[in-house]
């Protein structure tokens, strides 16, 4: 199975503040990863697909980039809706899941 | 619009079997995937397994040996049967649409305790 390593396991920021969380693999994934965000009590929202396409109705705010094994979520100008759990995973073999990131307000 | 929604049983017996349904709308179970996904309580998210738009179907092979993934394409339902539940597979169990990979819609999920 695929490893994906997500850090950090939280975050702190403020508003308007701009914040990269980073996934790596443990082996190439050639752009197959996804993010998505998920706020409490509900289901996952698909966020970035093909570690850079911009999921239907995300706003323009999220970015991912990345090759090979390491990939990155970028969130610029922090909003308050952005509060929520953050997970990366791979499709290029069996789906697995990063451990997750939980972002709050500072 | 395209809606998951998934339903059973929320208390399990220790060494039971778990059977949960997935009933979907908005699309066609012979175009699109379907997957299994849970989530411990406060944790991540673990991949089960998926029943592909041809019927065929992928697991998890840390529970591969205890699941299974069916469907009804005539009501439009998938379901899981896993046996042999213990403690930790306490979790919220979650059904999500297939796109090339990735998990695109989602249903509501359904929390399953198992204790005696």
């Amino acid at each position: 199975d695929i490893q994906m390593t997500q850090s950090p396991a939280s975050l702190s920021a403020s508003l308007g503040e701009t914040v990269t969380i980073e996934c790596r693999a443990s082996e190439d994934i050639y752009s197959n990863l996804a993010w998505y965000q998920q706020k409490p009590g509900n289901s996952p929202q698909l966020l970035i697909y093909d570690a850079n396409s911009l999921a239907d109705g995300v706003p323009s705010r999220f970015s991912g980039s990345g090759s090979g094994t390491q990939y990155s979520l970028k969130i610029n100008s922090l909003q308050s809706e952005d509060v929520a759990s953050y997970f990366c995973q791979q499709y290029n073999n069996y789906p697995t899941f990063g451990a997750g990131t939980k972002l709050e307000l500072k | 619009q395209v809606q998951l929604k998934e339903s059973g049983p929320g208390l399990v017996q220790p060494s039971e079997t778990l059977s949960l349904t997935c009933t979907v709308s908005g699309f066609s179970l012979t175009s699109y995937g379907v997957n299994w996904v849970r989530q411990p309580p406060g944790k991540g998210l673990e991949w089960m397994g998926t029943i592909w738009n041809d019927g065929s179907t992928d697991y998890n092979s840390a529970l591969k040996s205890r699941l299974s993934i069916s469907r009804d394409t005539s009501k439009s339902q998938v379901f899981l049967k896993m046996n042999s539940l213990q403690t930790e597979d306490t979790a919220i169990y979650l059904c999500a649409r297939d796109v090339r990979g990735t998990f695109d819609y989602w249903g509501q999920g359904v929390m399953v305790t198992v204790s005696s």
